[in-house]
């Protein structure tokens, strides 16, 4: 199975700052990687596929990056909507994985 | 709009069986594979199967592999996920997703979910 390790797993930040998560793959996996934002109580969102392309109605404050083994995704300015966890995905082998999240919380 | 609303959670004794349905509106759902991903109380996200559109494709994550049963009515619009053997580290919140097209593609619209519980 492919392994997905985000980091960092938190990271406190505020109101404007730039940040940045990262994710690796245990092995390649081309551009088949996914972004989802999750708030607490809620089902997950989805940001990004392709490594790189943004969902329909996803702000472009969000961006990501990457190819084969490393990924990044970068809220540019970041938001009081924005606090919330997020996770990784490669679905370019089954069984699809998941990194174990990054949690995003206000300074 | 696409709609996906799960049903079937609840409260089941380890070793029993529960069936999880997803209903869907909102897109020509034969097109497109669907998938469960479930989320144990305060952990992260756990893919569990996914079926191709037609049916003929389905996908395990080897926990569940041997015990749970995806399948899909295109017919009623209505995915399906089959649990058997129920273990207590089987709780947790599921969540149906359709895939965001044919081919190598993720999910891209979730349900709310469901929450299944395995305890005596």
């Amino acid at each position: 199975d492919i392994q997905m390790t985000q980091s960092p797993s938190s990271l406190s930040a505020s109101v404007g700052d730039r940040v940045t998560i990262t994710c690796r793959a245990s092995q390649g996996i081309s551009s088949n990687l996914a972004w989802f934002q999750q708030k607490p109580g809620t089902a997950p969102k989805s940001l990004i596929y392709a490594a790189s392309t943004l969902g329909g109605g996803v702000p472009s404050k969000f961006s990501g990056s990457g190819s084969g083994t490393d990924f990044t995704l970068t809220i540019s300015s970041l938001q009081p909507e924005d606090f919330a966890t997020y996770y990784c995905q490669q679905y370019s082998t089954f069984p699809w994985t998941f990194g174990q999240g990054t949690t995003v919380e206000i300074k | 709009e696409v709609q996906l609303l799960e049903s079937g959670g609840g409260l089941v004794q380890p070793g029993g069986s529960l069936r999880l349905s997803c209903a869907a509106s909102g897109f020509t759902f034969s097109t497109y594979g669907m998938t469960w991903v479930r989320q144990a109380p305060g952990k992260g996200l756990e893919w569990v199967s996914l079926i191709s559109g037609s049916g003929a494709g389905t996908y395990y994550a080897d926990s569940v592999q041997g015990r749970f049963t995806i399948s899909r009515d295109n017919s009623k619009n209505t995915l399906y996920l089959q649990m058997n053997s129920l273990r207590a580290e089987d709780t947790a919140i599921y969540y149906c997703a359709k895939k965001k097209g044919v081919g190598y593609y993720p999910p891209d619209h979730w349900g709310q979910g469901t929450l299944v519980t395995v305890s005596s």
